[in-house]
């Protein structure tokens, strides 16, 4: 049971460059989540999905781009790195019908550009 | 959205001692958690409580719904304890969760 699992856990990018922040979970969860966290920072929402197919806007989703094509995996899509965009970037899914259960997070991906 | 107050920023304690931290909320929450985020940078689940009093081991929580607002307890503190407590809440339709600044504990030996 690996829970949420995020890949990679480090990533140094250039000025202009793309990558996708992988996210998979093995729990059957239908909502799933990105957060950022800036450095002594709460975390701030970038996109999440209610299952697949569907997802929707946070509260930060400029320069950013997500998919849910399947339950298990919700990738994040950053186009056109800049340096405002390093942050630790966590992943979290929930099940609704079980929401005293609450949020399991992945272990997050530190990403620095420069 | 709701917005999320915690307080305070930061807190030290000696080993043994108890504290008590605080969340207040702009708006009625239907879904409000309690995480810790230890010095590795895991956050962890420690309490789904929209309302009421819970409990488990040192730690506990109770929101009082209706004054939004919820408190998270930390007995007989341990350096273990140490880290980053957020708050985080829901209200009305939304599933998504809003995050406090947190609370940075530091529990010295």
């Amino acid at each position: 049971n690996a829970g949420v699992t995020q890949t990679p856990k480090f990533r140094i990018l250039k000025i202009g460059q793309s990558m996708t922040l992988q996210c998979t979970q093995d729990m059957n969860h239908n909502y799933m989540y990105w957060y950022r966290q800036d450095p002594g920072m709460g975390l701030k929402l970038i996109y999440y999905s209610v299952g697949a197919g569907i997802t929707d806007k946070g509260e930060v989703p400029n320069g950013y781009n997500v998919s849910r094509s399947t339950t298990e995996d919700f990738p994040l899509r950053l186009e056109l790195a800049a340096p405002s965009q390093t942050s630790v970037y966590f992943c979290a899914s929930s099940d609704p019908t079980r929401i005293s259960y609450g949020y399991t997070f992945g272990s997050g991906t530190r990403l620095t550009v420069v | 959205g709701i917005q999320v107050e915690q307080s305070p920023p930061d807190l030290i304690l000696q080993e043994g001692a108890n504290s008590t931290l605080r969340c207040n909320f702009s708006d009625s929450v239907n879904n409000l958690q309690w995480f810790h985020q230890n010095p590795w940078g895991q956050l962890i689940n420690l309490f789904y409580i929209p309302s009421g009093t819970k409990q488990n081991g040192r730690l506990s929580a109770t929101t009082v719904a209706t004054e939004r607002y919820s408190l998270l307890y930390i007995s007989s503190s341990q350096t273990t304890d140490s880290g980053v407590y957020f708050c985080a809440g829901a209200s009305g339709s939304a599933r998504q969760l809003t995050f406090g600044s947190g609370t940075q504990l530091t529990v010295l030996p």
